[in-house]
């Protein structure tokens, strides 16, 4: 199955310390998509990337959050010095095309981040 | 403000039986609107994608219809069974950038014996 992947599925931070989150498209996709799912509520867009470019972070809080994807490797979400206010499932999804083309967006099966 | 609403909440019905989902949105200018299947603990799944012109998407025993006019859309799952118990998500694309899509919060579908 090439789905799109993410490691961990879990992983759990103490406050102040920093979270890496992996994620590796479907073969062939160069858009990539994280976003952020609260308990009980939608996905929340962060950030879209294509191949070593950010197009648009207009949904990632501007401190302590950075993605990157580079030209080799997975789209990496990092997120330094964690609060209990980021404890959340982060989903990344990838597409062949531009973010709101007739494409769909093909999703992991998240990263379930928790913060003690 | 772009908002997606679905009801109900959430739905139990027996396997066999049909149902049909609701969504309203309030999203501009509209580009398309997504239907997602999505398991616990898992990410989400495309059903279908509807265009503006387009009013009517089947996908198996699930078909998706779009009023652009009164900005509603259904989905409508047809003799169901114990696998279709999951979160249906409402997902409506503004023209623009990824950051245009607006997620609904779903509607959790139990399907029982």
């Amino acid at each position: 199955n090439a789905g799109v992947m993410q490691n961990p599925r879990h992983l759990v931070r103490r406050r102040g310390q920093e979270a890496r989150l992996r994620c590796s498209p479907m073969k062939g996709h160069s858009h990539v998509y994280w976003y952020r799912q609260l308990p009980e509520e939608g996905l929340k867009f962060m950030v879209y990337l294509q191949k070593e470019n950010i197009i648009d972070e207009s949904g990632m809080p501007k401190e302590r959050f950075s993605a990157e994807f580079p030209k080799e490797g997975p789209s990496i979400l990092r997120i330094q010095q964690v609060v209990r206010g980021d404890s959340a499932a982060y989903f990344c999804a990838s597409s062949l095309d531009r973010g709101t083309s007739n494409q769909p967006q093909h999703f992991g099966d998240g990263t379930r981040l928790s913060i003690l | 403000k772009n908002q997606v609403e679905q009801s109900p909440q959430s739905l139990i019905i027996l396997e066999g039986k049909n149902c049909t989902l609701q969504c309203n949105y309030t999203v501009s200018p509209f580009s398309n609107l997504r239907w997602y299947k999505q398991d616990t603990g898992r990410g989400p799944v495309s059903l279908t994608i509807m265009t503006f012109s387009e009013n009517t998407k089947s996908n198996g025993r699930y078909t998706a219809t779009l009023d652009a006019d009164t900005k509603q859309s259904s989905l409508h799952i047809t003799a169901s069974q114990l696998s279709d118990s999951a979160s249906y998500i409402c997902v409506v694309s503004a023209s623009g950038t990824a950051s245009k899509l607006t997620f609904g919060t779903g509607t959790r579908l139990q399907v029982t014996l």
